[in-house]
Formats: C-alpha cells, structure tokens, sequence
C-alpha cells in the first residue's frame, strides 16, 4: 500500500542553523501538507501546497520557513534559522484532491539545541 | 477556530468491551477526519466522513455524524489491547483543506 514517507527520522541541529525536511508524498496525490506537534500538545497545521504554490498557511508559518517541490517526488520543509521552540516532531502529510483523506508520513523528530 | 474538542479526554477499558468517543465542533463542515495516533508516532487515517452522511463504518469502526448538533462519534467495538492509542477528530471546512486536531481522547485497552 502506498504510504507517505519522511526522512531523516530524527534531526539534531544546533540553534541557528537551517534544516531541511524532506518528505516523499503518495506518487498520485496532488495536496501536500506540513503540520507540526510539540511533545505534549496537539498537532499543529503549518502549510498546504497545490500546484507549486502555497494554498494555505498558518500563523506558525513565518518568514523563517518555507515549502518547495524540487521535483517530481520530494516534498520538503527549510527552517532557515532554528530557535529552540521549533524544537517538535514535524509530519508530512498529502492527498488525491480537496477535502480528501490526508495520509500522514511516520514524522521528523527535530530537536535544536 | 474549527478544531474539534473530543470528550473524554482519557479512557479506559478492558479488552473485549466497546469504546466511545465524542466531537464536537463549532462551524459548519465539509468533511470530518478521524486519526489514532500511537505514542511518539505518526496519524494514521481511520475514517473520513462527509456532511451529507450519518454513519460510515470501518472493520470495527462506526462513525456517526449529526450536524445538527455539530458533533461526531467514534465506536470501537470488540476492543483489542493494540487499540491503546490517542484518538483525535479532525473537521474541515468549506473555506480550506486544513485539518484542525483538538487534544484526543486517550485511549487505554487492559488486556
């Protein structure tokens, strides 16, 4: 069965820093999404992707963050500059159309130090 | 905000017996997603149900929606002990295609 797949599992970075997440969406699904949990809370919407732009973003969602398709297949998360609150477990998400099941990949753990 | 509350927060039961889980959610819906989320991993896709159905099931999973009373139920029958996981509603609106996740329900099956 097809599945949503995230790497590197778990990121260590020091604050500062930029990091990229990378996340490899179902191969037929058109809508790809970053939502982010710290440990302990809920899980948090950051960004949906359409056509090679942005269709919605959060307040989470600011200037130190952005999305991009470098691809046909990857689907990836940059944090440009890492403060120790975006220190959380990131998950990939994407689906066939609108108001479509989201299919979630297994997450980053990404911790700044 | 369009995040789903879900009620009770935390439930425990023992193997065999049936779990209930409650939403509720403020503005009208499109579509509403349910997610189990076992500790530290990932959502994983139970059911999606849209505004102009009542009941959708899956395997062992009813879901009812009355939007009406703008909420939902999840029923888990015949409960196995790798049921123990985190149960959360997610609604979507007619404005976008973000899910908003409340705080779930914690589930806990004794075998």
């Amino acid at each position: 069965e097809p599945e949503v797949t995230q790497t590197p599992s778990h990121q260590v970075t020091q604050m500062g820093q930029e990091v990229i997440l990378r996340c490899v969406p179902i191969s037929n699904h058109l809508y790809f999404y970053w939502y982010r949990q710290i440990l302990g809370q809920k899980v948090e919407f950051l960004v949906s992707f359409y056509n090679n732009e942005i269709s919605e973003k959060s307040e989470i969602f600011d200037d130190q963050f952005s999305v991009e398709r470098p691809d046909g297949s990857n689907f990836t998360l940059k944090i440009r500059s890492t403060k120790l609150e975006d220190s959380a477990m990131y998950f990939c998400a994407s689906s066939e159309g609108t108001y479509n099941e989201q299919f979630f990949g297994p997450g980053t753990r990404l911790t700044v130090l | 905000s369009q995040q789903g509350e879900e009620d009770p927060q935390a439930l425990s039961i023992q193997e065999g017996e049936n779990a209930t889980m409650n939403c509720s959610y403020k503005t009208s819906i499109n579509n509403l997603q349910w997610y189990r989320q076992n500790s530290g991993r990932g959502l994983v896709h139970l059911i999606l149900i849209r505004s102009n159905e009542r009941e959708k099931h899956s395997g062992r999973l009813r879901v009812t929606l009355d939007t009406s009373k703008k909420s939902s139920s999840l029923l888990i029958t015949a409960s196995r002990a790798a049921d123990t996981a985190s149960y959360f509603c997610a609604p979507v609106n007619n404005a976008g295609n973000m899910l908003t996740f409340g705080g779930g329900t914690r589930l806990m099956v004794k075998p």
